[in-house]
């Protein structure tokens, strides 16, 4: 069974732009979420979707947001970008809703912002 | 607050040696707990979780932890070391719908 990817592995943008990450969840899963990995802060949550509709949500400003199709696959938005987005952005899948569920991660998208 | 500390940001141990890695935690009720490793350009990979019932959790890779209610802590251990385990390691907490990891443990491993 094919793991979790994400596209692309690697970004380079500059201040203001956007930016779009994709995450294909193991097959059957009907979880996704989204963390940021930082030297500074760690690990942190940012959003769980689960049947198109995202239901948690971390704490991160209005200009991350996300969605899921119906095949289970998620994309996440980042919209004027600054500095400090500059991140390992990585996706996890399970099979159920809720976070402590067992969680497959991808190998994450690292996003330099210029 | 919730929070989960890791006291040790880098941890170096011999091939062969025994290892132990801390984990503390600050939660209202008794969380579901988590370790997962992180190799180098990897994502993260449970090792294992404890959710309830026996106190010591056995996962993969020859890893176990063990869950003290009176000290708040999941120490991960490993009887023996190989190169391969050197990475980063992650304890998590979870629930209610919300899951907070530590800052994570590096090992590096000495021939």
């Amino acid at each position: 069974k094919a793991g979790v990817t994400q596209t692309p592995r690697y970004l380079i943008k500059t201040r203001g732009q956007q930016v779009t990450l994709s995450c294909s969840p193991i097959s059957g899963h009907r979880s996704v979420s989204w963390y940021q990995q930082t030297p500074g802060q760690g690990l942190q949550f940012l959003f769980e979707y689960f049947s198109e509709t995202q239901r948690n949500k971390g704490n991160f400003p209005g200009r991350f947001s996300g969605r899921q199709f119906s095949n289970s696959r998620s994309e996440m938005n980042v919209s004027t970008l600054e500095l400090g987005d500059s991140a390992l952005y990585l996706c996890a899948s399970s099979l159920a809703l809720g976070l402590y569920n067992e969680q497959f991660f991808g190998p994450g998208t690292r996003l330099t912002v210029l | 607050a919730q929070s989960v500390t890791q006291p040790d940001i880098h941890i170096t141990v011999s091939e062969g040696a025994s290892l132990e890695l801390r984990c503390n935690y600050s939660y209202g009720a008794t969380p579901y707990l988590f370790w997962y490793v992180q190799s180098p350009g990897q994502g993260l990979q449970l090792l294992l979780k404890y959710f309830s019932g026996d106190t010591l959790v056995q996962g993969i890779k020859g890893f176990e932890a063990e869950f003290k209610r009176s000290q708040s802590s999941f120490n991960l251990r490993k009887p023996s070391v190989h190169w391969s385990d050197a990475a980063e390691y992650f304890c998590a907490v979870g629930r209610d719908d919300k899951i907070i990891f530590g800052k994570g443990t590096r090992l590096h491993i000495l021939p």
